[in-house]
């Protein structure tokens, strides 16, 4: 089965510029999760979906991420306006159960963001 | 609130060297527990989970993970390291609200 496609792979953008990445998750899979991860850190999770409604967004820096799952398929993340901290490898992933939560999430290969 | 300690952000073993990374738990319920491989430029890989059903859990590439409740640890080994297990890895906890929580990873380094 495809995997979990995140676009662009790369993005250079300059501070307080706009940018946005898409996830195409695995077919038929409800969850959805971003994640940020700057070097040399764990991924820290922004906002989880559960099929087009928002499960936890606790961590997200809403006065400047934003995040849609519309249709409960593929989702946006968006940054306006981008901070050199935003500087990271966002990463999208999917999982399948909505009641066994040992199964494991699938990762993209991610977006590695750059603001100069 | 889960999370995931990590200890030592950096581990060296010689190649046919024993690894051990260690990992440590905080959770109010049973958790569910997984351990992560990150490669250069890539996502995520699973290498293995615990699910309550066995506490040694064997995962890909020869890698385990025992699950100790008393010790609220889930340690990752293998018995002989190769250059390929060089790798960013990752400790992972996941519970009711099933949010997947991250440890701050540990690099893998293999001496020749």
């Amino acid at each position: 089965e495809a995997g979990v496609a995140q676009s662009p792979r790369y993005k250079i953008i300059e501070k307080r510029q706009s940018v946005a990445f898409w996830c195409n998750p695995i077919s038929g899979h409800a969850t959805l999760y971003w994640y940020q991860q700057i070097l040399g850190q764990g991924p820290k999770l922004l906002i989880q979906f559960q099929n087009n409604g928002v499960v936890d967004d606790s961590q997200l820096p809403k006065d400047r991420f934003s995040a849609e799952r519309l249709k409960g398929v593929d989702s946006t993340l968006k940054i306006q306006p981008a901070k050199l901290e935003d500087s990271a490898v966002y990463l999208c992933a999917s999982s399948s159960e909505t009641r066994r939560v040992n199964t494991e999430a699938f990762f993209g290969q991610g977006t590695r963001l750059t603001v100069v | 609130a889960q999370s995931v300690t990590q200890l030592g952000s950096h581990v060296s073993v010689s190649e046919g060297a024993l690894v051990l990374l260690r990992c440590n738990y905080s959770s109010s319920v049973p958790p569910y527990l997984f351990w992560y491989v990150q490669y250069p430029n890539q996502g995520l890989q699973l290498l293995l989970k615990y699910t309550s059903a066995a506490t040694l859990v064997k995962g890909i590439n020869g890698f385990e993970a025992e699950f100790k409740k008393s010790e609220t640890s889930f340690h990752l080994t293998k018995p002989s390291a190769h250059m390929s297990d060089a790798a960013e890895y990752f400790c992972a906890v996941r519970s009711g609200s099933y949010k997947l929580i991250f440890g701050s990873g540990t690099r893998l380094l293999v001496r020749p």
